[in-house]
């Protein structure tokens, strides 16, 4: 089963508000990686976390790496509506081999 | 330019003939994946190859093979065996794949498989 798991799976916030999406793993992750994929598009690659407890920044995005490597979070704050889009979160699975899995992903819808 | 390049764009395909996937890269990447895409879901790995002329299947291989004879190309083949193939296929490349690093996966534009 999918051991990368994201929440929520979508969500709906009137431009200017804040957004925040939650990844888990079940396993410790050596690394996690972000990336945002438009409608319609592919991903792309956002950031790179591989310290525990580590914080990146980049513009109104804020990116945090749990203390247990287990778990991350991107934040944005007020929404704008170039942020529409699918954000997943890819790490890899220290015990699983040295394949990136994915996250199911969450689907970001912005009210103008 | 330099990037990854996936043809066709849209594809249709009848029921039981096999299509293959065009995936070109010239940014001199080592490693290179395919990626099953379907709608709402994530992306789930079919094959990756770290080097030409080795390959790996990922978690969903089952009715696909690829070949990686060039260094700069990663065909993907979806045969007849694949039950529910009508998705959106994804290939990346990256610099290296270590046992403890994966460095950043730059993403083609995507295939989008129908089958009629």
């Amino acid at each position: 089963g999918q051991q990368v798991m994201q929440i929520p799976q979508y969500q709906h916030v009137q431009e200017g508000e804040d957004f925040t999406t939650y990844c888990n793993s079940s396993t410790t992750l050596s690394n996690i990686q972000w990336y945002k994929q438009r409608p319609g598009g592919h991903p792309v690659f956002l950031i790179q976390l591989v310290k525990s407890g580590e914080v990146k920044k980049q513009k109104r995005l804020t990116f945090q790496f749990g203390e247990a490597k287990k778990n991350s979070s991107l934040h944005i704050t007020a929404t704008q509506t170039t942020d529409v889009g699918t954000y997943f979160c890819a790490g890899i699975l220290r015990w699983g081999g040295n394949m990136l899995t994915f996250g199911g992903g969450t689907r970001l819808m912005v009210k103008p | 330019d330099g990037g990854i390049t996936q043809s066709p764009k849209y594809l249709f395909r009848k029921e039981g003939q096999n299509v293959t996937l065009s995936c070109e890269q010239n940014l001199n990447h080592d490693a290179m994946y395919w990626y099953r895409q379907d709608p709402g879901q994530g992306l789930r790995l079919i094959y990756y190859s770290q080097i030409v002329n080795d390959f790996q299947k990922g978690d969903i291989a089952e009715g696909y093979s690829v070949s990686r004879e060039k260094k700069e190309s990663f065909p993907l083949t979806v045969t007849s065996a694949q039950k529910n193939p009508t998705a959106f296929y994804l290939c990346a490349s990256s610099i290296v794949w270590t046992s403890s690093y994966t460095d950043t996966q730059y993403f083609g534009p995507g295939t989008r498989l129908t089958v009629l």
